[in-house]
């Protein structure tokens, strides 16, 4: 199952900053959080992650509660081209990969 | 790089025909992962592969998938006999932990299977 909880669905005006957030209450000392997105028919795409430190990426901003418990993904002005799935994970990264467990994400809808 | 490919990208197919599914990684990424998306059951993952290993298979449904990756740069995901809900979208996706700071997968375009 997993070990995150999102919003089913958001809008959000285009050119608004779009800020989607997420609960992983049970997230481990070693266990980062990711965020990926997926547009209609297309594959995943990663966005974002971080372990305690808030980040910031040509796509994204990051801000995670000091916690840990829940963070926001933020983007800044919302384009039509946004209009996707957003999947929040928590996993551990390093040297070794291994599963990504995906849950139903947010369905954000970028509004014209 | 051209990505992650994946072929074919649309397959239809009657019930208890075999079918391939062929992915080519990323140079030099030494994970590769095959994952399932439906509507009622969202995007769970199959199996992965760690140089060319098969390390986690838990994800596959049943005895009729099985999935190979004879070298690097090739894996395939069989399926036999087929169903109608095996029905879905197949993505392929590599990574090389360690060596970017992400520790993303990269996703390719998926294909598309129906079976009738």
């Amino acid at each position: 199952d997993a070990k995150t909880t999102q919003p089913p669905s958001m809008d959000c005006a285009e050119g608004r900053a779009a800020n989607l957030p997420c609960n992983h209450s049970t997230i481990s000392g070693n266990e980062y959080v990711y965020w990926y997105r997926q547009i209609h028919s297309q594959g995943p795409q990663y966005i974002i992650h971080g372990l305690k430190n808030n980040e910031t990426n040509e796509m994204a901003s990051l801000i995670i509660t000091e916690d840990r418990k829940s963070s926001t993904l933020i983007l800044p002005h919302a384009t039509l081209r946004d209009t996707a799935v957003y999947y929040c994970i928590v996993r551990v990264s390093g040297y070794r990969d291994d599963k990504i467990i995906f849950g139903k994400g947010t369905r954000l809808h970028i509004l014209p | 790089d051209a990505g992650v490919i994946q072929s074919p990208r649309h397959e239809v197919t009657e019930m208890g025909q075999e079918v391939t599914l062929r992915c080519k990684p990323i140079s030099g990424h030494d994970y590769l992962f095959w994952y399932r998306q439906t509507m009622m059951r969202g995007l769970e993952l199959l199996i992965y592969f760690n140089n060319n290993v098969p390390i986690d298979d838990s994800g596959m449904p049943e005895d009729r998938f099985s999935a190979k990756m004879p070298n690097a740069s090739f894996s395939t995901l069989k399926i036999q006999p087929s169903e109608p809900r095996d029905s879905a979208v197949y993505f392929c996706a590599s990574s090389t932990p360690g060596l970017a700071a992400s520790n993303e997968q990269f996703f390719g375009p998926g294909t598309r299977l129906t079976v009738l």
